[in-house]
């Protein structure tokens, strides 16, 4: 049969809000997750990551939280710019597993200026 | 320091025929990992290769097979191609031990007509 599209959820914010991002994982066993911005026509680029034994790590104008008790994540951008719009892409892995990751559906954001 | 370099970035390939895609990881990094991208099935993983070994591999068809070089290179190969490959082929490269970050080529974009 034919293929369904991914329905990516969606988040306009205006230019210097502060935007959220939520993923929920899938794997309880998961010890590593990384945030990928994806532009169009352009491959998945490194955000920031978090391992198992932190709940939150700061990077430059982003935020990852990582609540493990009901397998959540999510992304904070402060001060949100209109270059930000882009698809976003939690991951989730096993740092035995290399290289391979789980991708969740994505989510995209627009800022609008 | 150069990124994940993949070739080519487009092509267009007739159903049945085969095709390869080649990728030059970062330099350093001796893990290769491909990923497949659609609208129906997001980002998905293919394989992975570390010291020219298959260290793991994701729930695709035979058809889809890779190899790596001992200059680290990787290539992907599809074989009797279908309509339903028409995908970006990701390429990812990591220095390949536990943890380490992941980083994304361009990508390849085929088209099977």
């Amino acid at each position: 049969g034919e293929s369904v599209g991914l329905h990516l959820p969606t988040l306009s914010v205006q230019e210097g809000d502060n935007s959220i991002i939520n993923c929920a994982y899938s794997n309880s066993a998961s010890d590593y997750f990384i945030w990928y911005k994806q532009e169009s026509g352009k491959g998945p680029q490194f955000i920031i990551d978090i391992r198992s034994n932190m709940d939150k790590r700061q990077g430059q104008r982003v935020t990852v939280l990582l609540n493990k008790t009901v397998k959540h994540l999510s992304l904070q951008i402060a001060a949100t710019q209109p270059g930000d719009s882009a698809v976003y892409f939690c991951a989730e892995g096993l740092r035995t597993s290399y290289g391979k990751l789980t991708f969740g559906q994505g989510t995209i954001l627009t800022v609008h200026p | 320091k150069a990124g994940v370099t993949q070739t080519p970035r487009y092509l267009i390939k007739t159903r049945g025929q085969q095709v390869t895609l080649s990728c030059s990881p970062i330099s350093g990094h001796r893990s290769v990992s491909w990923y497949q991208q659609t609208p129906g099935q997001g980002l998905q993983f293919l394989f992975e290769y570390f010291s020219e070994t298959q260290r793991n591999k994701g729930n695709f068809p035979g058809r889809f097979s890779g190899r790596q070089f001992s200059n680290s290179r990787s290539e992907m190969n599809v074989s009797t191609l279908e309509l339903g490959d028409s995908a970006l082929y990701l390429c990812a490269s990591s220095e390949g031990f536990s943890g380490n970050t992941i980083y994304f080529g361009e990508g390849s974009w085929l088209t099977v007509v």
